[in-house]
């Protein structure tokens, strides 16, 4: 079975600091994997996602990611937060079997606060 | 547009009630799933809609029931539910789509329905 792990549960950033958000996956065929952002009470938005080719992949609001198939890793990351980036964070982690979506394996999430 | 829709926004029941939650997307798309969300955890799956076929969580009880009376609209059944089932219910669709012969699908969330059982 597939598992995400998130080993932050906190992070505090200072406004205009850069930022990276780490995520750890286990999965036993080529991972699906996303990054979707939560802010209190509401949906989870898309950040960004790897499905294959580019390592890096660039996402909205100036986020990236990278994909390292050594690691198990793909980390978010932002070069200068905004007050406005304070959210949730959760990496996911697709499976699918027999053509059929088995739906997305999340992360514990991240608790992202931003510092005047 | 990457729009999924679900009313109501919140929903207060007693244990005693019959609701249904109401998710719709206009995208096409073939897939369309159920998450509950407690409080600081991230979402689990509850069911999914895959190509008309239902495949469920064995551990979510039998008093939530899906229905997808169409391939745009997705029903969440709910009936003699308890205060722990308490959260926000999220809604979810994705095309099934493919990239370079691989399978290359990306769910898109609704806002929710916060849900309180009484």
């Amino acid at each position: 079975a597939q598992s995400v792990t998130q080993p932050d549960i906190h992070i505090t950033v200072s406004e205009g600091a850069s930022l990276e958000l780490r995520c750890n996956y286990s999965y036993g065929a080529t991972p699906y994997l996303f990054w979707y952002v939560q802010s209190p009470g509401q949906g989870l938005q898309l950040l960004l996602k790897y499905f294959s080719g580019d390592t890096l992949v660039q996402g909205i609001k100036g986020f990236e990611a990278e994909f390292k198939r050594s690691q198990s890793s793909f980390n978010l990351r932002k070069p200068s937060v905004h007050w406005s980036d304070a959210a949730e964070y959760f990496c996911a982690v697709g499976a699918y079997s027999g053509g059929g979506a088995d739906g997305l394996t999340f992360g514990k999430g991240t608790h992202l606060i931003i510092q005047p | 547009d990457t729009e999924v829709t679900q009313t109501p926004k919140h929903l207060v029941m007693g244990m005693t009630n019959k609701k249904s939650l109401k998710c719709e997307q206009h995208m096409g798309h073939r897939a369309m799933y159920w998450y509950k969300q407690k409080a600081k955890k991230p979402p689990e799956l509850m069911f999914v809609y895959s190509y008309e076929k239902l495949s469920i969580n064995e551990s979510v009880p039998s008093r939530f029931s899906p229905e997808c009376p169409n391939s745009s609209l997705l029903n969440l059944h709910l009936h003699a539910l308890q205060p722990e089932d308490s959260a926000l219910y999220l809604c979810a669709s994705s095309s099934l789509g493919t990239s370079g012969g691989n399978l290359a699908d990306t769910q898109y969330f609704g806002p929710g329905t916060r849900l309180t059982v009484l």
